[in-house]
């Protein structure tokens, strides 16, 4: 039972161009959607998270976009880095009056970005 | 603090014998995550605990796994007997109250059985 899904195993963008992310989710109970970044041999890292209230969240390079009523966010970057080369995973969580639940992935799509 | 550390980075044991996955979270969190990393599956949740209590455990993929957490500062996982299809890599994070808020990984124990 995959509540969320990353369909894109695999990505490959151009330096400084827009790389674009996406993921679905199936249970309208989300609250809120983190992203990690994983490099090889070493654990996933925090980026970017929006709450299921907004439909926008920017930090410098990286804008996360939710559009609940398609159960669809993406992760932009903009401009890409050779840097940002990781795999890249969607995690919802439901928010239990103010304590969180579970933290599950998505399978994650993999960044390349050529200088 | 040092982040949450996890030990061994590396393990390699044979088929039927017990392993032991150690992790220290970092000192305040209420919440302790154990994951498990494979090329099929990705990063499945196994287990998570709040304030050291075991509160869903439904991704345990059999008896053979045990998790516990004897005190805020400690966490094992526990495979008895180890079977060649548990090697993986073995995360644990670690994150405050409150729902939306990031969790802290390890970096993993690769865990490998012959």
């Amino acid at each position: 039972d995959q509540q969320v899904k990353q369909n894109s195993p695999s990505l490959s963008v151009q330096e400084g161009r827009i790389s674009i992310l996406n993921c679905d989710y199936t249970n309208s109970m989300f609250d809120y959607f983190l992203w990690y970044k994983k490099y090889p041999a070493e654990g996933p890292t925090f980026l970017i998270s929006i709450s299921s209230i907004k439909d926008k969240n920017e930090d410098g390079r990286f804008t996360v976009f939710l559009n609940k009523s398609a159960k669809h966010l993406s992760l932009h970057i903009v401009p890409s880095q050779p840097g940002d080369s990781a795999v890249y995973f969607c995690a919802p969580q439901i928010n239990y009056g103010g304590s969180q639940g579970n933290l599950i992935f998505g399978k994650g799509t993999k960044l390349s970005v050529k200088p | 603090d040092a982040g949450v550390i996890q030990s061994p980075r590396h393990e390699v044991t044979e088929m039927g014998q017990e392993v032991t996955l150690r992790c220290k979270p970092i000192s305040g969190h209420d919440y302790l995550f154990w994951y498990r990393q494979t090329m099929m599956r990705g990063l499945e949740l196994l287990i998570y605990f709040n304030n050291n209590v075991p509160i869903d455990d439904s991704g345990m993929p059999e008896d053979r796994f045990s998790a516990k957490m004897p005190n805020a500062s400690f966490s094992t996982l526990k495979i008895q007997p180890s079977e060649p299809r548990d090697s993986a890599v073995y995360f644990c994070a670690s994150s405050l109250r409150g729902a939306g808020t990031e969790a802290f990984f390890g970096q993993g124990t690769r865990l490998t059985v012959v």
